[in-house]
């Protein structure tokens, strides 16, 4: 199985602030990852997909980067919307494994 | 507009089996693959399995192998797990969601349906 790590694990941020979340795959998965944003007791919500491509209704604050093995989640200026947990995904191979999540606070 | 409206809230003892459902409305039920995405209180999101709801050719997780049967109804537009021999650790949130050709991303989700496993 492909293993999906992201770091940090969770993060304090302000209002405003530009944020990176890095998502590692434990080997190659070219441009097959994915971005959810998941609230608390809400289902998750997809962001980003196939690396870069910002999914239909997703604000242009959102950006992903990266291929093979190291991928970013790029947030240019966070809105208090925007606490939330955020997983990677790959789409590679199955399984389809999600990365352990990263929760942005609120500093 | 596409919508994914799953079944309700089940309280299941040990042992026994859980059937979810999940009902596509908005598009064409056959053109999409579902998955299906469990979550345990406190914890992150677990790839159960996939079926394609054109060949109904599914692929499971292996710690849910032997366990888990995922089906679709194309005449109702609805895409069934069911899970069996559950334990404490099948408790969970248990969502449905539709894959994108691109890249297998989940783009719609159901709202979620939680199974206690309790004696």
């Amino acid at each position: 199985d492909i293993q999906m790590t992201q770091s940090p694990s969770s993060l304090s941020a302000s209002v405003g602030d530009r944020i990176t979340i890095t998502c590692r795959a434990s080997q190659s998965i070219t441009s097959y990852l994915n971005w959810y944003q998941q609230r608390p007791g809400k289902a998750p919500k997809l962001l980003i997909y196939a690396a870069s491509s910002l999914q239909s209704g997703v604000p242009s604050r959102f950006s992903g980067s990266g291929s093979g093995t190291d991928f970013t989640l790029t947030i240019s200026s966070l809105q208090p919307e925007d606490f939330a947990t955020y997983y990677c995904q790959q789409g590679y191979s199955v399984p389809r494994t999600f990365g352990q999540g990263t929760k942005v606070e609120i500093k | 507009q596409v919508q994914l409206v799953q079944s309700g809230a089940e309280v299941k003892k040990p042992g026994a089996s859980v059937k979810v459902s999940c009902k596509a409305s908005g598009y064409t039920f056959s053109n999409y693959a579902f998955v299906w995405v469990r979550q345990a209180p406190g914890h992150g999101l677990e790839w159960m399995g996939w079926i394609s709801a054109y060949s109904g050719d599914t692929n499971y997780a292996q710690k849910v192998q032997g366990r888990v049967t995922m089906t679709t109804d194309t005449s109702t537009s609805t895409a069934y797990m069911e899970l069996r021999s559950l334990t404490s650790d099948d408790t969970a949130v248990y969502y449905c969601a539709r894959q994108l050709n691109q890249g297998a991303a989940y783009d719609y989700w159901g709202q979620g349906t939680l199974v206690t496993v309790s004696s």
